[in-house]
């Protein structure tokens, strides 16, 4: 069990860019989760999914926004057209769905920086 | 909807004393509720979590926080401060029904010698 990893770990873009992150869940993990963390702020949740399928987007989550996890396993977070509002650490977390009080275990992030 | 205030931003607390961070949540039912810690870049890590029975729990690193319905609060504890234990620290409140975390803004922790 080597964690949850992210990649790039950090992405400097100009604006109007189109940006990818990865995610790479803790194997066997089933359950994916997308958080947003601006300066001075806690974590704000954007998607998250079930195996491969995506079962809640956050308002936050506008059309530029587009999440993937096509065989439920790793996933990417597209963001296009970038903005300046959307630089921020892009925070991916996993779990494995027990039907308990599952924990969320969360990678180290990637800091997007758009000029 | 629900929310977490965290009403300190920074506290500075020297070594070897102890420390309190306060939470306090907005939620109809019991919540879900979560202590986490973010050190320079790392992730977060889960310190504890409280979802039902005994209302003080215990987590890792020495921590512990405790549930108070009448008030809305689960503050976190810890008896004796080390200069590790700096780092910024958010606690999280969870919808039953939902999977998402509601984080509060955190606090940032000093240690001094």
């Amino acid at each position: 069990d080597t964690g949850v990893s992210q990649n790039p770990r950090h992405k400097i873009t100009k604006r109007g860019q189109n940006v990818t992150f990865r995610c790479d869940p803790i194997s066997e993990h089933n359950r994916l989760y997308w958080y947003r963390q601006t300066l001075g702020q806690g974590p704000e949740f954007l998607t998250y999914f079930q195996n491969e399928a995506q079962l809640e987007k956050s308002r936050l989550l506008s059309d530029r926004f587009s999440a993937e996890r096509p065989k439920g396993s790793f996933s990417t977070l597209e963001i296009q057209r970038t903005e300046q509002g959307d630089s921020a650490m892009y925070l991916c977390a996993s779990s494995l769905e027990t039907g308990g009080l599952v924990e969320q275990y969360f990678g180290p992030g990637t800091r997007l920086t758009v000029t | 909807a629900q929310s977490v205030t965290q009403p300190d931003i920074h506290i500075t607390v020297s070594e070897g004393a102890s420390l309190e961070l306060r939470c306090n949540y907005s939620y109809g039912a019991t919540p879900y509720l979560f202590w986490y810690v973010q050190s320079p870049g790392q992730g977060l890590q889960l310190l504890l979590k409280y979802f039902s029975g005994d209302t003080l729990v215990q987590g890792i690193k020495g921590f512990e926080a405790e549930f108070k319905r009448s008030q809305s609060s689960f503050n976190l504890r810890k008896p004796s401060v080390h200069w590790s234990d700096a780092a910024e620290y958010f606690c999280a409140v969870k919808n039953t029904g939902f999977q998402k975390l509601v984080f509060g803004t955190g606090t940032r922790l000093l240690v001094s010698p």
